[in-house]
């Protein structure tokens, strides 16, 4: 099993309605959650850190995260075409706190 | 720009040539991460600094591969010998740590081609 999973997409969403970007994690990560947003031919942008069970809002992302289940998931409200990129789940090891590991990414896009 | 600088960003070498890539992290942060990006994949993690003290490698660092931090401010990453599979997206982070919480921020990559 990969430490981070992610469903690869593409995730097609229309501008205004909700996206939804689901990932799961194993035993051996733990502690931090990130979501990152990356644009083609760009680096990581940090969007959300997590670090305890329950939601986690800022401006039109909330982040959840359900340790019992082992997820963490990132809903983007009023979906606008710019929010078309990546979303690359990441969190760290028990064993290396400062090592992240990463998805393999979500593509969402948000069609006009 | 206060952010995480690296230089240069793109490179087009040769097979079996060496090539430096130099990561500025930002300026207060003490933590230095350098990772190697795929197409279709998430970053992974190469190798990372604590001031000058590098603290851990991982095993896809081959002994081709070098990193320094020699005054726990700038890094430089070397390759040796280039091969075609080392064409990646080569991508550095720097943190500051606060409490048990520690945010990475991206630098813009350095996109490196093997020919």
């Amino acid at each position: 099993q990969k430490e981070v999973e992610q469903n690869s997409g593409p995730l097609s969403v229309p501008e205004g309605a909700i996206a939804s970007l689901n990932c799961t994690y194993s035993d051996r990560v733990s502690q931090s959650f990130f979501w990152y947003r990356q644009y083609s031919g760009k680096s990581p942008e940090l969007i959300m850190s997590i670090y305890s069970n329950g939601d986690k809002e800022d401006g039109r992302f909330t982040a959840q995260l359900n340790k019992a289940s082992q997820y963490v998931s990132l809903l983007i409200r009023d979906s606008q075409p710019s929010d078309s990129a990546t979303y690359l789940c990441a969190a760290t090891r028990y064993s290396s706190a400062s090592k992240i590991i990463f998805g393999s990414g979500t593509r969402l896009s948000i069609r006009p | 720009d206060t952010g995480v600088s690296q230089d240069p960003r793109h490179k087009i070498t040769k097979r079996g040539q060496n090539v430096t890539f130099r990561c500025d992290p930002i300026s207060e942060h003490n933590r230095l991460y350098w990772y190697r990006q795929t197409l279709g994949q998430g970053p992974e993690f190469l190798t990372y600094f604590q001031n000058e003290a590098q603290l851990e490698k991982s095993r896809l660092l081959s002994d081709r591969f070098s990193a320094e931090r020699p005054k726990g401010s700038f890094s430089t990453l070397e390759i040796q010998r280039t091969e075609q599979g080392d064409s990646a997206m080569y991508l550095c982070a720097s943190s500051l740590v606060s409490g048990s919480k520690e945010t990475q921020y991206f630098g813009p990559g350095t996109r490196l081609l093997v020919l």
